[in-house]
Order: C-alpha cells, then structure tokens, then sequence
C-alpha cells in the first residue's frame, strides 16, 4: 500500500538558518503529494501541494519539488523564523479506485527555532 | 477553500462511555474524512464518509466502535464508543476540495479516564 517516511525529527535551528525536512513516498499510481502544518494548539493547515512530476509548490518562502524519479518531495525554506515552529507532515492522495482522496501521512517531523 | 468547525473542540470522558463529534462545513461537499491523531503520533485515517452511502472503513476500525452518520451533504458526526484511555487522541474531520486537496477541522480533544 502506500506509505509517506518523513526524516527524523526533531528539528531545531536557529533564526535565518535554512530548512531542509526529507519525504519519500511509496504509491503504486501517480498521487499528489502534500505538506501540512501543524501550529501549537491548531489544527491541520495546507502549507504547499503537488499534482504531478515536476511541479513545485512554494507557500510562504516553503518550497517542494515532486520528484518522480527519487520518490521525493523534500521541504526546504532559505531562512526560517521563530514562526515557523510547528509540527510539518508530508502526505500523498490516492488518485483512483475506492480510497480516492484518501490522504496517506507521514510520521510528522517537529521544527522548532530559536532566535 | 472550505471552512469547517467541530464540536466539541475539547472533551474529558470516562470509560465505558461514548462520545459523538459534529463535524460542519460552510459548503456542499461530497466526500468527507475522520482521522485520528494519537498524542505524539501522525494523522491516521478512520473511515471515508459520502452523503447517501455506508462509511467505509480502514483497516483497524469497525463499524460498531466508530459509528459515523453522514445525513447531509454538509454535515457528519462520528461515535467513539464504550471509550478506553487508549481511545484518548485528537480527531480530525476533513472535506476533499479542490485537485484533491483536503481541508482539515479544528480537531476535538478527547481524554479518557
């Protein structure tokens, strides 16, 4: 079935520094592939998506690539703010059959920055 | 994008009970997702709900603990039933919207004692 592995968190960098959080993904079709935040206290927001290879989506100075041929779709932001702490999960959407829309998660990865 | 509430947001329930969540939508929406969130864990997909069909249910969830009602096209509550501590997480609601992306509640805090 499928299935979404996030690196290893948690993460903790300081203010400016840049942000890279690993995600490969299993899918036997051609799913879209997400990132989501989780801010202390709230729920799930949508931070950036990809529909298919190749597209990139970027929110808030957050960017990721849809990399077919690595099974990838890392997150990477140039310099992050105090702001940007918060629980981030990378999930894929099933694209056919009965579990159409259903969203697969990663295990989540935790960043938190200090000024 | 969809903007969907829950009640309640928080709950402290003793076991052997049961505890039903509303989920409601400001929009007409065809399918609709319960997830749970265990503390400290991912997002775990319970069941898919359609307005006008039985809920399907995923792997390690039945029917008669997790009841989901969906009477409309806006609106689905979700049963946990004759609740345990393990049962303590958070559960989300989400609707399907645009190119496949999903909208999430707010969440409702539940803690079993």
């Amino acid at each position: 079935g499928d299935s979404v592995t996030q690196m290893e968190g948690p993460v903790t960098l300081s203010e400016e520094a840049f942000l890279t959080i690993n995600c490969t993904y299993t899918a036997t079709g051609y799913p879209s592939l997400f990132w989501y935040v989780q801010y202390p206290g709230e729920g799930l927001q949508l931070l950036l998506k990809a529909t298919k290879a190749d597209d990139k989506g970027s929110n808030k100075g957050f960017e990721a690539t849809y990399r077919k041929e690595t099974t990838s779709f890392h997150l990477e932001k140039g310099s992050v703010q105090v702001s940007d702490s918060a629980v981030y999960f990378c999930a894929l959407s099933d694209q056919g059959g009965t579990s159409y829309g259903k969203l697969t998660f990663g295990q989540g990865t935790i960043l938190t920055v200090h000024p | 994008s969809a903007v969907i509430s829950q009640k309640p947001s928080r709950d402290i329930c003793q076991r052997g009970t049961s505890l039903t969540i509303q989920c409601q939508v400001d929009s007409q929406v065809t399918m609709m997702f319960w997830y749970r969130q265990q503390p400290g864990q991912s997002l775990t997909l319970i069941a898919t709900a359609n307005q006008g069909s039985e809920a399907t249910y995923e792997s390690g969830f039945v029917i008669d603990k997790f009841p989901i009602s969906r009477p409309n096209l806006t609106f689905s509550t979700l049963t946990v039933s004759n609740m345990s501590p393990e049962d303590s997480s958070i559960y989300l609601c989400s609707v399907g919207g645009l190119v496949e992306t999903q909208y999430f509640g707010p969440g409702t805090r539940l803690l079993v004692l």
